[in-house]
Order: structure tokens, then C-alpha cells, then sequence
């Protein structure tokens, strides 16, 4: 069991509907991070936040629409999504400075009908 | 142009055999390097983070060694396991401070171990 937690596993829309992706962890970690990864690539950076405040946006397109409520959790709201979209979403955390590994969840396998 | 290059792309090896994964860098200012494994379906773990100045680190059977002057990294597997099988990523920091949003992933190199 990976210490970052990602619900749902699977998760199957339309493109009209409106869907979240949750993330939590309790190791104490200030940074967290949503990624995209396609299949047989490497992940892609999205979301940085630090201090639960939003540090990066890597120039997401506004149908992705992250939320840190406190420092525990991180949230993807999902609306008008494409086919393109489907992909595997993974969440991360970190202290948020220095050389400190970032921990994975297990991700979410997106798919857009 | 900040990239990071792995070799091979993929590796078939026999159930306890060694084998040394390659990672090549261009990457400035660079921070850290680090290398992670992914099984099918799950998320990345990390294996090893290796500072400037650090030659070589271990995690079990997993070895990392950073040469920062050739901007190489290899990672060796001993006596490789069927649970080995996995797609392994090196992972470059850029030393900017702040937030470790400045990550620069290779493509990785899947390894299969065969019985």
C-alpha cells in the first residue's frame, strides 16, 4: 500500500459530465502535485501546490481545476474533459524544498467516452 | 535545452542475472538526480536521490552512481527478480529552490526478468 492515497481507481465520463479526483495523505508533507501520464511516457508535471497554495500551473487547459483544501488532501475537478484526457492521473507529496523524494499514489486510469 | 536521456529503452534479462540501466543529462543548474520505479499500473517509487556530490548510493540490490562531471548516472540491478520487472525513470532536479516543480523525467527503460 503506497502511503499517498488516490480515489477513485477507475474512473469512466462523458465529456459533459463533471467529475473529482481526491488525493490524501498524512505524512506531514506541504507540497503536493497532480501528473499526467500516457501510456509507455513518463509523467508530466500539472499542478504544484506548496503551503496549499497553487505554485505551478503548467499551462493546463481550464476544463482541469485543482483544490487544496487543507494539507492533507488535493483535488482534480474535471469538467468538459476529451477524449485526449484519458490518461492515468497521479498524485504526489513532498517536504517542499530539498532533496526529498516525491511519494506517488497509484493513480487514477481516466477514460472520456 | 534541459533533457534527460535513458538507455536502453527497454531490457530482457534472465531471472538472477545483473544489469546496469543508463541515464545521460544535460540540466543546469542541476539540483539533484533521482531514480524511481514504476510497475504496470501503479505510481512511481523512488529507488535513490543522489546530490552534487554524491558518487554512489544503494537501496538493497539497486545501486545509483552519479558522475557529475560527465553528467552520467547508471543504475545497477544485482541478482535480478521476477519482481523487478518494472519500467525504471531517471528523474533530474533543477536547483531553483522553492517548490520541487522543476523535475525532468526521461522516457525510462522497461526491464523484463524472465524465469
Amino acid at each position: 500500500d503506497t502511503e499517498v492515497t488516490q480515489t477513485p481507481k477507475h474512473l469512466v465520463m462523458g465529456m459533459t459530465n463533471k467529475k473529482s479526483l481526491k488525493c490524501e495523505q498524512h505524512m506531514g508533507h506541504r507540497a503536493m502535485y497532480w501528473y499526467k501520464q500516457k501510456a509507455k511516457k513518463p509523467p508530466e508535471l500539472m499542478f504544484v501546490y506548496s503551503y496549499e497554495k497553487l505554485s505551478i500551473n503548467e499551462s493546463v487547459p481550464s476544463r482541469f481545476s485543482p483544490e487544496c483544501p487543507n494539507s492533507s488532501l488535493l483535488n482534480l475537478h474535471l469538467h468538459a474533459l476529451q477524449p485526449e484526457d484519458s490518461a492515468l492521473y497521479l498524485c504526489a507529496s513532498s517536504h517542499p524544498q530539498g532533496s526529498q523524494p516525491q511519494h506517488f499514489g497509484d493513480g487514477t486510469r481516466l477514460s472520456i467516452l | 535545452k534541459n533533457q534527460v536521456e535513458q538507455s536502453p529503452q527497454s531490457l530482457i534479462i534472465l531471472e538472477g542475472k545483473n544489469c546496469t540501466l543508463q541515464c545521460n543529462y544535460t540540466v543546469s543548474p542541476f539540483s539533484n538526480l533521482r531514480w524511481y520505479k514504476q510497475d504496470t499500473g501503479r505510481g512511481p517509487v523512488s529507488l535513490t536521490i543522489m546530490t552534487f556530490s554524491e558518487n554512489t548510493k544503494s537501496n538493497g540490490r539497486y545501486t545509483a552512481t552519479l558522475d557529475a562531471d560527465t553528467k552520467q548516472s547508471s543504475l545497477h540491478i544485482t541478482a535480478s527478480q521476477l519482481s523487478d520487472s518494472a519500467s525504471y525513470i531517471c528523474v533530474v532536479s533543477l536547483n531553483y529552490g522553492g517548490s520541487q516543480g522543476n523535475l525532468i523525467f526521461g522516457k525510462g527503460t522497461k526491464l523484463s526478468v524472465k524465469p
